[in-house]
């Protein structure tokens, strides 16, 4: 079994449009983050949630909207998207006692 | 901005031989992590390192912690194919529990060739 699963793995769509990206995890962990890659392999933080709760907001652009329905779920709503939103959306989670995250594989997003 | 900063960005070693990949961060930290992350692929957790910790091993991994020059090394001995991936440093930091978050590094591209 996937422990952080996201769908879909793919999106090629166009300027303006709107997406969501799903995120699962079934290990049970209390907090979820969303990460994003850019081209040049840089990772930064856009979100964490903790048990539904919005924790850290990473002064993100306000048409990305993350929604955590229960904790085992933490998905990302994108508006109006931009050429600049094209990268690789990475979903977390993290168990309590300062382990390390588990991440999913990837979702890469392209605006054409 | 961005925590850490490693180097080398780019690493080339044949199988056998050791990889030594160096990370430097600027603020407190409550833990420091290495990630490895396979092309096309998500990020594995390797191993944390607590910042009351100056070494700690994993298998074949050995990372040590100088929080005084706010710096870390990651060893790979005894290095194969398999180890070619991009390595990251992450640094957790801030309030502790629920609102710790995690700071990537630049990353080094490890290649090891037959």
């Amino acid at each position: 079994d996937t422990a952080v699963s996201q769908t879909p793995k793919y999106l090629v769509t166009q300027m303006g449009n709107d997406k969501s990206i799903k995120c699962e995890q079934n290990l049970g962990h209390d907090t979820m983050y969303w990460y994003k890659q850019d081209s040049k392999k840089f990772l930064k933080i856009m979100f964490s949630y903790n048990n539904k709760e919005l924790i850290i907001n990473e002064t993100v652009p306000n048409r990305f909207s993350p929604k955590s329905p229960d904790k085992a779920h933490l998905n990302l709503h994108i508006n109006s998207l931009e050429l600049g939103d094209s990268a690789v959306y990475f979903c977390a989670s993290r168990g309590g006692g300062g382990y390390g995250y588990t991440f999913g594989s990837g979702t890469r997003l392209t605006v054409v | 901005s961005q925590q850490g900063e490693e180097d080398p960005q780019a690493l080339s070693i044949q199988e056998g031989e050791n990889a030594t990949m160096n990370c430097s961060y600027k603020t407190s930290i409550n833990n420091l992590q290495w990630y490895r992350q396979n092309s096309g692929r998500g990020l594995v957790h390797l191993i944390l390192i607590r910042s009351n910790e100056r070494e700690k091993h994993s298998g074949r991994l050995r990372v040590t912690l100088d929080t005084s020059k706010k710096s870390s090394s990651l060893l790979i001995t005894a290095s194969r194919a398999a180890d070619t991936a991009s390595y990251f440093c992450a640094t957790a930091s801030g309030p502790t529990g629920t609102a710790s978050k995690l700071t990537f590094g630049t990353g080094t591209r490890l290649q090891v060739t037959l």
